[in-house]
């Protein structure tokens, strides 16, 4: 059975700190993996990865995809109070988008 | 934590024709949502199926062109009509639940192609 796993489920950091989630999986016929932010009903895209070892970054967030070890991380630097979200990963493979149960994320001034 | 399937998980149609996707729920749930997800773009949310009325839909998303069922608390509907290649996407049920937080779950997604 097709599955993702993120930890830790929340976390609660002070502005300015760095911050890495990670996101595990175990899927056939991998495709992709993406991270999304959620503040709404509507999760914001923010990364895919489909090659091992390539970052990508946006800003303060960068993420990197390890096919060999079957995970990924999200990394924040300089979090800020508007980073508070939950963080969400989804694989893409037979399963059409496989979630795992999100990352909350607290960001206290 | 709610556990969600969803049928068809993909499917080949031609254009002009409707498809059904169901999405069932293993618990009741309050909250039921339909989003699509298409290629490197944000998840975007298609409507809110309501139990027993209309479902709300998002702007740019209109009843006839996704007509929403939700006869009870643990199933809905979603109908594609009248499909174009346009509409080649994954197609997600979602659920809300409370316990200590507001949490969302979503289902393994229907992916659909249109010729």
């Amino acid at each position: 059975e097709d599955k993702v796993v993120q930890s830790p489920l929340s976390l609660v950091v002070h502005e300015g700190d760095t911050v890495t989630l990670n996101c595990s999986y175990e899927v056939t016929n991998f495709r992709s993996l993406l991270w999304y932010k959620q503040e709404k009903k509507a999760p914001t895209f923010l990364f895919m990865l489909t090659s091992s070892g390539i970052e990508k970054k946006s800003g303060r967030l960068s993420s990197i995809l390890d096919k060999k070890e079957l995970f990924s991380i999200l990394n924040i630097t300089a979090t800020q109070t508007g980073d508070s979200a939950v963080y969400l990963c989804a694989v893409e493979g037979n399963t059409p988008l496989v979630f795992g149960k999100g990352t909350r994320l607290s960001v206290i001034a | 934590s709610a556990v969600i399937s969803q049928k068809p998980s993909r499917d080949i149609c031609q254009r002009g024709t409707s498809l059904t996707i169901q999405c069932q729920v293993d618990s009741q749930v309050t909250m039921m949502f339909w989003y699509r997800q298409q290629p490197g773009q944000s998840l975007t949310l298609i409507a809110t199926a309501n139990q027993g009325s209309e479902a709300t839909y998002e702007s740019g998303f209109v009843i006839d062109k996704f007509p929403i069922s939700r006869p009870n608390l643990t199933f809905s509907t979603l109908t594609v009509s009248n499909m174009s290649p346009e509409d080649s996407s994954i197609y997600l049920c979602s659920v809300e639940e409370w316990s200590l937080q507001e949490t969302q779950y979503f289902g393994p997604g229907t992916r659909l192609l249109v010729l």
